[in-house]
C-alpha cells in the first residue's frame, strides 16, 4: 500500500519560519506535490518536485530527497493568511497515467 | 472564468435518496477526477477518467457511478445515500501530457453533501 505521513497540526508565530515534513513509502514515484487548503475551500497548487533538492518560490520552498522518501515545505516570513492545511501528495505511475495520492494534511495555525 | 466548476455546492438529503453532482472543466484537460474529503480532512481519490475512459477506480461502493459524456464533463451519481456518504466531494482535472513534468491537479470548489 501507499503510506504518506505528515504531522497533524503545527503552530507558528507570525513572521517566523516553519518547516512541514512529509515522509512517504510508495510503490512507484513520479514526483511530489504540495497543496494549500484554507478551511472551506479547494486545495490549491503550491509546488511540484521531481528531482532531489530545494526549489524556491517566493516565501515558499519545497525540498525533496527521493532516496530518503522525504520532503518538506518551508514557509518564511509567516503571515496570518498562511493559516491553512498543507497537503503533501505523491504522483504515482498508473497504467501510463498518474494517480495522485494525498497525505492526511498538516493544519498550520499562525499566531500573532 | 471558473476553471473547474461543480454543482451543487451544498446538498442536504435524506438517507436512501439518489443524487448527482455535476462537474465541468474549461481548461482543455484530458483527465478528470473525483476526490472525497471526509470529516478528518483526508482527501482520497475515487475515480479518474481520461478522454471519457475510466482509468482509476478505487475501492468505492458501486452505489457511486461516475459518468463522463465528454472529456470536459465528469458527473457523479450516488444511489441509496447513506449517513457515511456525508463528505465534501471535489472534482478536479489535469493535463496528462507527460507525467514527469508534473501534471498539476486543479480542483473545483467542492460539493458539501450532508445525508440526514
Amino acid at each position: 500500500g501507499q503510506n504518506i505521513d505528515q504531522p497533524t497540526e503545527m503552530t507558528a508565530t507570525e513572521g517566523a519560519i516553519v518547516q512541514i515534513n512529509c515522509t512517504y513509502q510508495t510503490s512507484g514515484f513520479n514526483g511530489l506535490f504540495w497543496y494549500q487548503q484554507h478551511a472551506g475551500e479547494a486545495p490549491t497548487f503550491l509546488s511540484y518536485n521531481v528531482l532531489d533538492g530545494l526549489e524556491e518560490k517566493g516565501r515558499f520552498s519545497s525540498f525533496l530527497s527521493r532516496s530518503k522518501g522525504y520532503s518538506y515545505l518551508l514557509l518564511k516570513e509567516l503571515q496570518m493568511k498562511d493559516s491553512a492545511s498543507y497537503l503533501c501528495a505523491v504522483s504515482l505511475p498508473s497504467g501510463g497515467y498518474q494517480k495522485v495520492t494525498f497525505g492526511t494534511g498538516t493544519k498550520l495555525q499562525v499566531i500573532p | 472564468d471558473t476553471a473547474v466548476s461543480q454543482t451543487p455546492k451544498y446538498l442536504v438529503t435524506q438517507m436512501g435518496n439518489d443524487k448527482s453532482i455535476k462537474c465541468e472543466q474549461n481548461l482543455g484537460h484530458d483527465t478528470m477526477y473525483w476526490y472525497k474529503q471526509d470529516s478528518k480532512k483526508f482527501l482520497k481519490i475515487m475515480f479518474s477518467y481520461n478522454n471519457k475512459e475510466l482509468i482509476i477506480n478505487e475501492t468505492v461502493p458501486n452505489r457511486f457511478s461516475p459518468k463522463s459524456p465528454d472529456k470536459a464533463h465528469l458527473n457523479l451519481h450516488i444511489n441509496s445515500l447513506e449517513l457515511g456518504d456525508s463528505a465534501v466531494y471535489f472534482c478536479a482535472s489535469s493535463q496528462d501530457v507527460n507525467r514527469k513534468t508534473g501534471n498539476t491537479i486543479y480542483f473545483g470548489e467542492g460539493s458539501w453533501l450532508t445525508v440526514v
